[in-house]
């Protein structure tokens, strides 16, 4: 049990154009949502945190336009990256809070040229 | 954001070796959880712990929530090629549901 998927595991874009990640609770209803970004050895950093129905909270210093959150249902929400740039190129990673703990989808790896 | 201290930040093994590894935090938390996350995916949660001095398993795995709140360990015991990964501590502030998490443990085994 438990599972949460993220759809594409990876994309390539083009500076400019927009680029939308899923996030799916598989097999549990998911009040609330986070988005991480992870860069290369380093540690999660919370991007936002989301809740069904509800605007996302971002974190400091995360631009709540640029990294557009949409929590539509208990089993999805979507990260759409606006207007990306090559320094967006990151890996993003949501998790998903079930009744007892938060479980983590694998991560999409995004690459901006 | 906010980070723990994770210690070791790296660790290089044979192969059997038992390891320890753990996270301090300035602030109390009322939640421990520690993950492992291999190259290109998301992290997968190992254990998790709720009081103040539990004790858990979960297979070769046994982590501790410290007495004090503030800190917690993680130990492998026997490892195995598959073990070979980074290993995160997170913790959950009372009142708070944001994951506060570790720098990381990088666990090599050396053939």
């Amino acid at each position: 049990g438990a599972v949460v998927s993220q759809h594409p595991s990876w994309v390539i874009c083009k500076s400019g154009t927009s680029v939308k990640i899923e996030c799916r609770s598989l097999d549990f209803q998911a009040t609330t949502m986070f988005w991480y970004r992870q860069f290369p050895k380093q540690s999660l950093m919370l991007m936002a945190t989301s809740n069904e129905g509800s605007k996302a909270t971002y974190e400091q210093g995360v631009e709540k336009d640029k990294f557009l959150i949409n929590h539509a249902s208990l089993t999805l929400s979507t990260l759409t990256v606006t207007s990306a740039h090559p320094e967006d190129s990151s890996f993003y990673i949501c998790s998903a809070r079930d009744l007892h703990e938060q479980y983590f989808g694998p991560g999409t790896r995004l690459t901006v040229t | 954001g906010q980070q723990l201290n994770q210690s070791p930040q790296s660790m290089f093994i044979q192969e059997g070796e038992d390891v320890s590894m753990n996270c301090t935090s300035s602030s109390i938390f009322n939640t421990w959880l520690w993950y492992k996350q291999d190259p290109g995916e998301g992290p997968v949660l190992l254990i998790a712990l709720y009081k103040a001095g539990e004790l858990t398993s979960n297979g070769r795995l046994t982590a501790q929530f410290g007495i004090t709140r503030k800190d917690s360990f993680l130990n492998i015991s026997a490892s195995i090629p598959s073990d070979v990964g980074i290993y995160f501590c997170a913790g959950r502030p009372i009142g708070n549901e944001k994951l506060t998490f570790g720098t990381g443990t990088r666990l090599t085994i050396i053939p």
